[in-house]
């Protein structure tokens, strides 16, 4: 069974600060997805990372994906407010079902 | 854009009621899914569908079936609603091998 761990769960920085969450998941897989949520909204795709060594970047948000390691992280630049959000990721084993992550929950304070 | 919507942001139903989720995409997506989101459980699946007629369980599919008569709409149906289901319930579609595009959520409370 496919599981998918993220950490922190919970992370509060300051604006302007830099900070990482990690993606860990258990089976081998070549592609990972991260999306943002906003509170009482739908998931919003950020990234998709097909392949090992895979880096993609969008503003102050970069996201990168191990296979070997089975590790995809998502690197948040000089934070801003608007940044605040959950942040999923979630793995893609094959057939194109995804096991999500249980979601790093993000607020950025002034 | 790929639109997926659903038939209700906001529902309330009794116990042992028969509730019916409607998912639409306009994107002529092969594949669609329901998800239930609860805190701290992240999103798990429900049921999932490769193609019209067809669907697949995913990770907990007891209390619920689905429909899938045509490629661009894919229902959720609790039989018998209980309130362990009470929940927010989100559709998605996508293409085969691509990202999933999710509809804005169903937010159901059973009493």
């Amino acid at each position: 069974e496919l599981k998918v761990e993220q950490n922190p769960l919970f992370l509060s920085m300051q604006e302007g600060k830099n900070y990482t969450i990690y993606c860990n998941y258990s089976t081998t897989s070549d592609r990972l997805y991260w999306y943002r949520q906003d509170p009482g909204k739908s998931l919003e795709s950020l990234f998709v990372l097909l392949s090992n060594g895979a880096v993609k970047q969008e503003g102050r948000l970069m996201a990168s994906l191990d296979t070997k390691a089975r590790l995809s992280t998502l690197h948040i630049t000089a934070a801003v407010h608007d940044l605040s959000a959950t942040y999923f990721c979630a793995v893609d084993p094959g057939a194109g079902k995804l096991t999500f992550g249980t979601g790093t929950r993000l607020q950025v304070t002034l | 854009d790929v639109k997926v919507t659903q038939s209700s942001r906001y529902l309330v139903k009794r116990t042992g009621e028969k509730v019916f989720l409607e998912c639409v995409q306009d994107m002529d997506h092969e594949n669609m899914f329901w998800y239930r989101q609860d805190p701290g459980l992240g999103l798990r699946l429900i049921y999932f569908s490769y193609d019209v007629k067809m669907k697949e369980k995913g990770d907990i599919p007891e209390g619920y079936s689905v429909s899938r008569e045509k490629k661009e709409r894919f229902s959720l149906i609790l039989e018998s609603a209980s309130t362990n289901q009470t929940s927010m319930y989100l559709c998605a579609s996508s293409l085969r091998g691509h990202e999933q595009y999710f509809g804005p959520g169903t937010r159901l409370t059973v009493t």
